[in-house]
């Protein structure tokens, strides 16, 4: 089974920087990768499919890149009601792993 | 609007079984997959599997298979989820989401709680 990377595990930043999450593939995913935001104590939310399209709804402070192995999710200005954990997925083909995850705080 | 509601939180024995129950409003049922994820106490989301409650064919992560069983109920629009054997290590918030063709799981559940403990 293809397996799921990201770096970092945890990043701590100012409001307003820019923040970029890695997400790595063990084999060419094509461009079959999800991200979700998961804030604390709350349901998981689809932000971005196809590693780019942004799902209805999600401040275009994000944007998602990337193909084949390597995806980064990017936060253009980080918002402090942006804390949060983010996980890619893979959606190419069963299973539909997920990333480890990484926690985003404010300074 | 879409809703998926779960049943509520449980408590089982070990070696016992649980079922979740996955209620949806608001769309086809048959025309989108539904997904299982499960998350234990402080840790990542973890895939489980998805059926088709078209034709009721399921993918089941490989960890899982023998041990777990995925139905749909196409009259009251409801997906199951059962985790049988359960083991200490199962505890767990259990969600069901719905998938877009897309790409992706784009409503969720509320999660269920399911504690192992004896």
């Amino acid at each position: 089974d293809i397996q799921m990377t990201q770096s970092p595990s945890s990043l701590s930043a100012s409001v307003g920087d820019r923040v970029t999450i890695t997400c790595r593939a063990s084999r060419d995913i094509g461009n079959y990768l999800a991200w979700y935001q998961q804030k604390p104590g709350k349901v998981p939310k689809l932000l971005i499919y196809s590693a780019s399209t942004l799902q209805s709804g999600v401040p275009s402070r994000f944007s998602g890149s990337g193909s084949g192995t390597e995806f980064t999710l990017t936060i253009s200005s980080l918002q402090p009601e942006d804390v949060a954990t983010f996980y890619c997925q893979k959606h190419n083909s069963a299973p539909f792993t997920f990333g480890p995850g990484t926690k985003v705080d404010v300074k | 609007q879409v809703q998926l509601v779960q049943s509520g939180a449980d408590v089982k024995n070990p070696g016992a079984s649980v079922k979740v129950s996955c209620k949806t409003s608001g769309y086809p049922f048959t025309f989108s997959g539904i997904t299982w994820v499960r998350q234990a106490p402080g840790q990542g989301l973890e895939w489980m599997g998805w059926i088709s409650p078209y034709n009721g064919h399921t993918n089941l992560e490989q960890k899982f298979q023998g041990r777990v069983t995925m139905t749909t109920d196409t009259v009251t629009d409801t997906a199951y989820l059962e985790l049988r054997s359960l083991r200490s290590d199962d505890t767990a918030v259990y969600y069901c989401a719905r998938d877009f063709d897309s790409g992706g799981s784009g409503y969720w559940g509320q999660g269920t709680l399911v504690t192992v403990s004896s």
